[in-house]
């Protein structure tokens, strides 16, 4: 069984469509976080989500929305897509909210998004 | 804040000892060092973690100096699969402010 699933795994689009991107996790985590990793491997977090509750939320634009429906849950929402947005975009899930730093991160396979 | 720095590519042969160092000014009191492994295609992976002195698993050791502002991972006696991309990654505890490296190339030799 995946432990942590990213649906779709590829998604190519136009510039200004919206698009979701899902993830689940069967861990019984309670945290939660979406990545973004650019052409040079650098990889940058966007948000985090603890029990539900947002609680990273780097500087990122606001056409990035997530969403999370239950604690094994979290999506992210992307509206008027940009070419800049094109990157691989990484889930991930951990026990708690990294609690004294010690919490190991699970990552998800990647949705890679290509916006023409 | 803490910020990572580290080597952008490595080579080396099957069977050697590989030292990769990570470079984190900053980094505060509390912050843990964890390192992740990353194989085209896929999620990075966590390979080792720790705070102060010598960690060790059945995969890596991970060696943290006194003053704690760098960090070597460790892999030893690597083969062609240990190729792949190696992050290292600061965490802020007090903020859960996340830091990763720019990620070191391995790349494994025959």
């Amino acid at each position: 069984d995946t432990a942590v699933s990213q649906t779709p795994k590829y998604l190519v689009t136009q510039m200004g469509n919206d698009k979701s991107i899902k993830c689940e996790q069967n861990l019984g985590h309670d945290t939660m976080y979406w990545y973004k990793q650019d052409s040079k491997k650098f990889l940058k977090i966007m948000f985090s989500y603890n029990n539900k509750e947002l609680i990273i939320n780097e500087t990122v634009p606001n056409r990035f929305s997530p969403k999370s429906p239950d604690k094994a849950h979290l999506n992210l929402h992307i509206n008027s897509l940009e070419l800049g947005d094109s990157a691989v975009y990484f889930c991930a899930s951990s026990q708690g909210f990294l609690a004294g730093g010690q919490e190991t991160q699970y990552f998800g396979p990647g949705t890679r998004l290509l916006v023409l | 804040l803490a910020k990572t720095t580290q080597p952008i590519s490595m080579d080396s042969y099957e069977g050697q000892e590989v030292n990769i160092t990570c470079s984190h000014n900053n980094i505060a009191t509390n912050d843990y060092i964890t390192w992740y492994q990353q194989f085209p295609s896929q999620g990075p992976r966590f390979i080792i973690q720790g705070y102060k002195t010598k960690v060790t698993n059945e995969v890596a050791s991970l060696f943290i100096p006194a003053d704690r502002k760098s960090s070597t991972l460790s892999l030893p006696r690597v083969s062609l699969s240990d190729t792949a991309v190696y992050y290292c990654l600061v965490v802020v505890s007090n903020t859960g402010k996340l830091i990763f490296g720019q990620g070191t190339t391995l790349q494994v030799k025959p």
